[in-house]
């Protein structure tokens, strides 16, 4: 079974631009986190999605956006961009069914603002 | 609240010496518990889990955790360290329905 699929890898975007990562769940998952991963910051929760809706949000401004469509694929999207906000973005995938909480991550999408 | 706290942000041993790697969390309610593994330059692997059921887990590449409500920690132990096992680790807790928190991350140094 494939794992979960971040597009794309690298990007490089300046200040005020916005940008989208994609990221395609394991077959079968329903639900989809999101993660931003920074040296001072660690790994600090975005949301997460369950059929197409969202469930939990972390502490990040409105500039940070998320969706899930139909086929549980993801998206998020960060506006007017700053320079804080280069980091390494992780999804996760997860059945989340009673007894399996279990979050299988993909490689990420390295985020880097000029 | 919960929460997680990793013992040490850096841990240098030597190959073939012990592996430990402290976690303790804080949680109202028996909690799922997990470890993941981060090389450089790539996401976070699945080493293993405490779904309540056997309180010592075995994972992948040899590492073991074993779960203790009483000390309300989930160390992270291996026998014999070995060069490849060089990598970050993050413990984290999830309550049902809920997200997932991480610890700060430990980073394991092998010295040959």
């Amino acid at each position: 079974k494939a794992g979960v699929t971040q597009t794309p890898r690298y990007l490089i975007k300046t200040r005020g631009q916005q940008v989208t990562l994609s990221c395609s769940p394991i077959s079968g998952h329903r639900s989809v986190s999101w993660y931003q991963q920074t040296p001072g910051q660690g790994l600090q929760f975005l949301f997460e999605y369950f059929s197409e809706t969202q469930r939990n949000k972390g502490n990040f401004p409105g500039r940070f956006s998320g969706r899930q469509f139909s086929n549980s694929r993801s998206e998020m999207n960060v506006s007017t961009l700053e320079l804080g906000d280069s980091a390494l973005y992780l999804c996760a995938s997860s059945l989340l069914r009673a007894g399996e909480e279990t979050q299988y991550f993909g490689p990420g999408t390295r985020l880097l603002v000029l | 609240a919960q929460s997680v706290t990793q013992l040490g942000s850096h841990v240098s041993v030597s190959e073939g010496a012990l592996v430990l790697l402290r976690c303790n969390y804080s949680s109202s309610v028996p909690p799922y518990l997990f470890w993941y593994v981060q090389y450089p330059n790539q996401g976070l692997q699945l080493l293993l889990k405490y779904t309540s059921a056997a309180t010592l887990v075995k994972g992948i590449n040899g590492f073991e955790a074993e779960f203790k409500k009483s000390e309300t920690s989930f160390h992270l132990t291996k026998p014999s360290a070995h060069m490849s096992d060089a990598a970050e680790y993050f413990c984290a807790v999830r309550h049902r329905a809920q997200k997932l928190v991480f610890g700060q991350g430990t980073r394991l140094t092998i010295n040959p």
